[in-house]
């Protein structure tokens, strides 16, 4: 099946810094990809949804010079926290979609996002 | 927004025995996925359900939709401890490509 990998798997940082977090396609070309946030023991809630070679589309709520999304390639998405304080801790997950009409998205293992 | 709400929220189970997951929603789907997600993993898929369709299966796992009720169940049979994990149902809200998740079923299948 598809493989889509994150990396880091775990961070921790400093409040004030800026944090970034990868996302690739290993086996396939993803057109789309998706960052979502999940909370402890709580579901995941989509961030912005990102079509390479365009900027991201933000979901309401989520602040796009807050969390920059960047889909340069096909098989690589990136999600830089700025400027991070202790509430964007986090389980950061991506997902990718082979084509506009896939169905299925694949997801990452996810990022484990520590603010001190 | 939250569209997909799985009831239980947690099902505690023998090994053996088999686990009902439901999953409501409320706005009109394409198609219908459950994930499961193993503690501070990622999601893996586990079966889509079209909107024409009424059941399907794959393996030990029986997904039913009730377009009418806007209402999906998981179903795993004879349950592993391996099963033990947390499930979710995502729905492509209005038809668009983005997936709304639930709250998740958290499953815990005791050996």
């Amino acid at each position: 099946g598809a493989v889509v990998s994150q990396h880091p798997s775990r961070v921790i940082c400093k409040s004030g810094t800026s944090v970034k977090i990868e996302c690739r396609s290993l086996d396939f070309q993803a057109t789309t990809m998706f960052w979502y946030r999940q909370f402890p023991k709580q579901s995941l809630m989509l961030m912005a949804t990102s079509n390479e070679g365009s900027k991201a589309t933000y979901e309401q709520g989520v602040e796009k010079d807050k969390f920059l999304i960047n889909h340069a390639s096909l098989t690589l998405s990136t999600l830089t926290v700025t400027s991070a304080h202790p509430e964007d801790s986090s389980f950061y997950i991506c997902s990718a979609r082979e084509g506009l009409f896939q169905e299925t998205q694949y997801f990452g293992p996810g990022t484990r996002l520590l603010v001190l | 927004s939250q569209q997909g709400e799985e009831d239980p929220q947690a099902l505690s189970i023998q090994e053996g025995e088999n686990a009902t997951m439901n999953c409501s929603y409320k706005t009109s789907i394409n198609n219908l996925q459950w994930y499961r997600q193993n503690s501070g993993r990622g999601l893996v898929h586990l079966i889509l359900i079209r909107s024409n369709e009424r059941e399907k299966h794959s393996g030990r796992l029986r997904v039913t939709l009730d377009t009418s009720k806007k209402s999906s169940s998981l179903l795993i049979t004879a349950s592993r401890a391996a099963d033990t994990a947390s499930y979710f149902c995502a729905t492509d809200e209005g038809g668009s490509e983005k997936l709304v998740f639930g709250k998740g079923t958290k499953l815990t299948v005791n050996p």
